[in-house]
């Protein structure tokens, strides 16, 4: 079945970077698009980012477009966000999300991992 | 890019149906028949339960259904049982080729 782990949250500094990864099992990672998206605690769901397959298209919410980049490694069957100049309204569970049979809904998702942005 | 609008909460008792709204614009539920909508129990990642306005994964009970009229979708939930009781969130595609989603409706089986 699939299986999606992320990691990498924790408590980072405003204005500071971050990297998350999220690994992929139990379906062919390298002909599925994927996303992030977040919750910050207490909120709703906020999409964040999409990749196709083969990097080809890359498609980013207003509120993080320039400061982050989503990334895959195929080979390793991993996805990846690059948080930079990280604000404190970053603060949320970030999710990674298999994309269903359109990039725009989402059939399967992580468990999710916390990232806080506080000095 | 502004979220869909939800009822904060809504609530039924056990067999009765309830309908959660989620209103947008011309713009996203609107402009596409692309509009999904997904299960969350506290602490729990979220799970789709309806995708393209009205389709159900395998898996996903019958009693969950979806439509779409104009710029507002809903989700009706038949028969309702306590495991149904968790946030609902309604999400759409955007003509800035966006996902966004919506405030999130809490629902409560009485």
């Amino acid at each position: 079945q699939v299986q999606l782990v992320e990691s990498g949250g924790g408590v980072v500094q405003p204005g500071r970077s971050l990297r998350l990864s999220c690994a992929a099992s139990g379906f062919t990672f390298t002909i599925n698009g994927m996303n992030w998206v977040r919750q910050a605690p207490g909120k709703g769901l906020e999409w964040v980012a999409f990749i196709s397959s083969d990097e080809s298209n890359k498609f980013y919410a207003d509120s993080v477009k320039g400061r982050f980049t989503i990334s895959r490694d195929n080979s390793k069957n991993t996805l990846y966000l690059q948080m930079n100049t990280l604000r404190a309204e970053d603060t949320a569970v970030y999710y990674c999300a298999k994309r269903g049979s359109s990039w725009y809904y989402f059939d399967s998702w992580g468990q999710g991992t916390l990232v806080t942005v506080s000095s | 890019q502004s979220a869909l609008t939800q009822p904060a909460s809504v609530s039924g008792s056990p067999g009765q149906s309830i309908t959660i709204s989620c209103t947008g614009t011309s713009s996203d539920v609107g402009a596409y028949s692309y509009v999904s909508w997904y299960q969350q129990h506290p602490g729990k990642a979220p799970k789709l339960m309806i995708y393209d306005v009205s389709n159900r994964p395998s898996g996903v009970s019958n009693r969950f259904s979806g439509s779409k009229s104009g710029n507002t979708a809903s989700l009706t939930i038949s028969g309702l049982q306590a495991e149904d009781e968790a946030d609902y969130y309604c999400s759409s595609y955007t003509t800035s080729n966006t996902v966004v989603f919506g405030g999130g409706t809490k629902l409560t089986v009485l």
